[in-house]
């Protein structure tokens, strides 16, 4: 299994671009978030999926849009890039507490964006 | 949600026995408590979760007293690629909007030293 991928790996944008920070996962997880990482910080939740076609807001949720057409994939969008928006972005993936007795959730790699 | 207070940062050296304790005055009687790992420039991983009591795995030991207003992550004999900041989360995984309301605060920076 490759676990949890996320491409880009390194982005830079201009201020007002948009793109897609892509996740994937092939362990037939349910449950898919994105969290953001600000230097010296924690991690702050900005959506989650719990499943296909179903989708909700975490902490920080502004300024961003996901979908989930399929259980493996959970795309992340920047709307209108913002120096603010600079940070690097985690995606995750688990199954549910009545699946495996834990909450375990299994990271990617990170993906780095700076705005300009 | 139950807020989590951690020591922002900890030395220790090779060999030696590491305890990190996590504070959780408020946590509520369905909520779990989950310690995560990240390496720099590395996605956090899982290391332990548990209720009450004690939980032990191959990595760790986590002491939960019987109040549940703090927890305590035991690394044993750790060494310098135990180096990383630790996590400590409080949520109640069984629901699913609980699962997702785990907040991650700025961890506990442990510097293991040779």
């Amino acid at each position: 299994n490759a676990g949890v991928t996320q491409t880009p790996k390194f982005q830079v944008l201009k201020t007002g671009q948009s793109m897609t920070l892509q996740c994937a996962q092939d362990m037939n997880h349910e449950y898919m978030s994105w969290y953001r990482q600000d230097p010296g910080m924690g991690l702050r939740l900005i959506h989650y999926s719990v499943g296909a076609g179903i989708t909700d807001q975490g902490e920080v949720p502004n300024g961003y849009n996901v979908s989930r057409s399929t259980t493996e994939d959970f795309p992340l969008r920047l709307l209108s890039a913002a120096p603010s928006q600079t940070s690097v972005y985690f995606c995750a993936s688990s199954l549910s507490y009545l699946q495996t007795g834990t909450n375990e959730q299994y990271f990617g790699p990170g993906t780095r964006l700076t705005v300009t | 949600l139950a807020k989590t207070t951690q020591p922002i940062s900890m030395d220790s050296y090779e060999g030696q026995e590491v305890n990190i304790t996590c504070s959780h005055n408020n946590i509520a009687t369905n909520d779990y408590i989950t310690w995560y790992q990240q390496f720099p420039s590395q996605g956090p991983r899982f290391i332990i979760q548990g209720y009450k009591t004690k939980v032990t795995n191959e990595v760790a030991s986590l002491f939960i007293p019987a109040d549940r207003k703090s927890s305590t992550l035991s690394l044993p004999r750790v060494s310098l690629s135990d180096t990383a900041v630790y996590y400590c989360l409080v949520g109640d995984m069984r629901s699913l909007s609980g699962t997702y309301k785990y907040i991650f605060g700025t961890g506990t920076r442990l510097k293991v030293l040779a």
